[in-house]
């Protein structure tokens, strides 16, 4: 099953009001990142977050993170339609150790994603 | 840079057939991931390469699917015997080092449809 848990699975506001997209996860993790995905696109890295902190901005996004509730946000400030899209959160955590020099592989686990739509 | 490539964009074909996916990571990046995304399940990972070799190739559904990294620059998902339930888009992405999960990019994606 995914790691990481959208809520709400589909958001629709007014160009220039905020939308805020959150997102819960089951383990611990190494960092946190966000993606976005237009319609029939690949997607696109928007801000990733280490375990460590708590707060980070790009832009008119902001992330927050709370490791203790296993939770983490993403604010986007002043909407505009370009912003219409489906965002993903997407865990990472380090899942296996091989060989002697120790070396760890890791993994990102994407959330089913949220829906947002920005009406101009 | 380019990005990364893959091919072909939009595939069909009928149930049974074999079907190749390919893609060219972005030069420099030694991590190489292949993803299904359906409406059902969400984005999940297939697989994923470090240095051209496997290392987690539990998210493989099954026996009919598997995938090679022949060299740095290129990576082929394979499907064979084909089924309709395989219809999805299936992305790859790349990404650099090899510890901690660092951003990945992603490719256009292939949409494939099995008949």
């Amino acid at each position: 099953s995914q790691q990481g848990e959208e809520d709400p699975q589909a958001l629709s506001i007014q160009e220039g009001e905020n939308a805020t997209m959150n997102c819960s996860y089951k383990t611990s993790i190494n960092n946190l990142q966000w993606y976005r995905q237009n319609s029939g696109r690949g997607l696109v890295h928007l801000i990733l977050i280490r375990s460590n902190e708590r707060e980070k901005h790009s832009g008119r996004l902001r992330v927050t993170l709370d490791t203790s509730k296993k939770s983490s946000s993403l604010l986007i400030t002043a909407s505009r339609a370009a912003d219409t899209a489906s965002y993903f959160c997407a865990t990472a955590r380090t899942t296996q150790t091989l060989n002697a020099g120790g070396t760890s592989y890791g993994k990102l686990t994407f959330g089913q994603g949220t829906i947002l739509t920005v009406h101009p | 840079d380019a990005g990364v490539i893959q091919s072909p964009r939009h595939e069909v074909t009928e149930m049974g057939q074999e079907v190749t996916l390919r893609c060219k990571p972005i030069s420099g990046h030694n991590s190489l991931f292949w993803y299904r995304q359906t409406m059902m399940r969400g984005l999940e990972l297939l697989i994923y390469f470090n240095n051209n070799v496997p290392i987690d190739d539990s998210g493989m559904p099954e026996d009919r699917f598997s995938a090679k990294m022949p060299n740095a620059s290129f990576s082929t998902l394979k499907i064979q015997p084909s089924e309709p339930r395989d219809s999805a888009v299936y992305f790859c992405a790349s990404s650099a080092g090899q510890s901690l999960p660092k951003t990945q990019y992603f490719g256009p994606g292939t949409r494939l449809l099995v008949l």
